[in-house]
């Protein structure tokens, strides 16, 4: 299973946007790049995945190079209920795959 | 249901007492999960089903951890002579087949054990 690697955490403002990347440099070819948010209290919420290029969704937007060895997960003009644990994992689309978590991004955003 | 839901929310234990915690996934989802996590941590695999048959359960953290998914619908986690270490909030999340690899999370429930 591919590691990931991303920043422990980050802080921002109101209305800014937010750039969380994330490395995976043992991606394999059948492998998903999916991201996920947690609040406190809550289980994680599955936000965007993507496999190569841009995929854009209401949400948020994630960037992955060719060689789709990182990935960027972008949050638009965030707001401080963004403020939340964002996780990158790599993901196997066989249905028979674990999914593997890591430590995540803590994203704290202030007025 | 519309979503996962997670039997107890809350559950203290006192310490040597065995508990039970539920997972009802979403109708049809083949895949289920369960996860163990600490405070300021993120959420640890333990074990996971297809169906009925457990494909991995090598996250389980002792012999005292025992799950199961009889019919491949509801699953339940059970710790045998529960310690304090074993305090912490127990997630289960369900995902479909195919290339969409998103998995819906429940709740969870959180253990205290004292």
């Amino acid at each position: 299973l591919a590691k990931t690697t991303q920043p422990i955490s980050m802080d921002s403002y109101e209305g800014q946007e937010v750039n969380i990347t994330c490395s995976h440099n043992n991606i394999a070819t059948n492998d998903y790049i999916t991201w996920y948010q947690q609040f406190p209290s809550q289980g994680p919420r599955f936000i965007i995945q993507g496999y190569k290029t841009k995929v854009t969704n209401e949400v948020a937007s994630l960037f992955i190079p060719a060689d789709r060895k990182s990935s960027t997960l972008s949050l638009p003009r965030v707001s401080l209920s963004d403020t939340a644990v964002y996780y990158c994992l790599v993901v196997s689309y066989s249905s028979a795959s674990k999914i593997i978590f890591g430590s995540g991004t803590r994203l704290s955003i202030r007025p | 249901g519309a979503g996962v839901s997670q039997s107890p929310r809350y559950k203290v234990a006192k310490r040597g007492q065995d508990v039970a915690l539920r997972c009802d996934p979403i109708s049809g989802h083949v895949s289920l999960f369960w996860y163990q996590q600490a405070l300021g941590q993120g959420p640890e695999f333990l074990t996971y089903f297809q169906n009925e048959a457990q494909l991995d359960k090598s996250g389980l953290p002792s012999d005292r951890f025992f799950a199961e998914r009889p019919e491949g619908s509801v699953s339940t986690l059970k710790i045998q002579r529960t310690q304090q270490e074993d305090s912490a909030v127990y997630l289960c999340a369900s995902r479909h087949t195919g290339e969409n690899t998103e998995a819906f999370f429940g709740q969870g429930t959180r253990l205290t054990v004292v």
